[in-house]
């Protein structure tokens, strides 16, 4: 099965700081990462597919990049809406796994 | 406007049987593989199944291989999760979500969850 580690496990940043999150898988998997945001108490939602793919309605201020096994989440410009949990998950190979999330709040 | 509406979900007993639902609406079901995605209590989130569109093709997360059963009926846009010999670390928010289309892309759309308790 392919690990999926996030860093860091917690990140405390200020309003308008750039933010970046990792995401490393065990083995190559070839673009197949995307970003998921969960707020307390809600439904993960999705941010981003295959690496670098905005989805539909989700701010500019997000974006994704990486290839083979390391992979990374950008916020240009943190917002206080953007306090949430975020996670990694690959799709490259069954069993699809996530990674354990990265808790991000405000300064 | 996608929606997925979970049931199913409540307190049983360790080695007992639940089924989930999920109800589907707002899209066409037939054309998408769907899947389960579980969250134990304050922790991170770990895929369990999914389900080609035409309900050919299932996958199983190595947790509950052997035990967990996925299926749908494309006739009533419903998914469903069998869950047999339940065990205490089953116990999570389960939740129904739909893959980006007929191939098991991204999960675009989710739904609010349905909690399962396994106790005595």
């Amino acid at each position: 099965d392919i690990q999926m580690t996030q860093s860091p496990s917690f990140l405390s940043a200020s309003v308008g700081e750039r933010v970046t999150l990792s995401c490393k898988a065990s083995q190559n998997i070839n673009k197949y990462l995307d970003w998921y945001q969960q707020k307390l108490g809600e439904a993960p939602k999705l941010l981003i597919y295959n690496t670098n793919n905005l989805h539909t309605g989700i701010p500019s201020r997000f974006s994704g990049s990486g290839s083979g096994t390391d992979y990374t989440l950008t916020i240009s410009s943190l917002q206080p809406e953007d306090v949430a949990t975020y996670f990694c998950l690959q799709r490259n190979s069954w069993p699809l796994t996530f990674g354990s999330g990265t808790k991000l709040e405000i300064k | 406007e996608v929606q997925l509406v979970e049931s199913g979900g409540g307190l049983v007993q360790p080695g007992r049987s639940m089924k989930l639902s999920c109800a589907a609406s707002g899209f066409t079901f037939s054309d998408y593989y769907m899947a389960w995605v579980r969250q134990a209590p304050k922790k991170g989130l770990e895929w369990v199944a999914s389900i080609s569109y035409e309900g050919s093709s299932t996958y199983y997360g190595d947790s509950v291989k052997g035990r967990f059963t996925i299926s749908r009926d494309n006739a009533k846009s419903t998914l469903y999760l069998q869950m047999n010999s339940l065990r205490s670390e089953d116990t999570a928010t389960y939740y129904c979500a739909r893959h980006g289309g007929n191939s098991p892309h991204w999960f675009a759309y989710w739904g609010q969850g349905t909690l399962v308790t396994v106790s005595s």
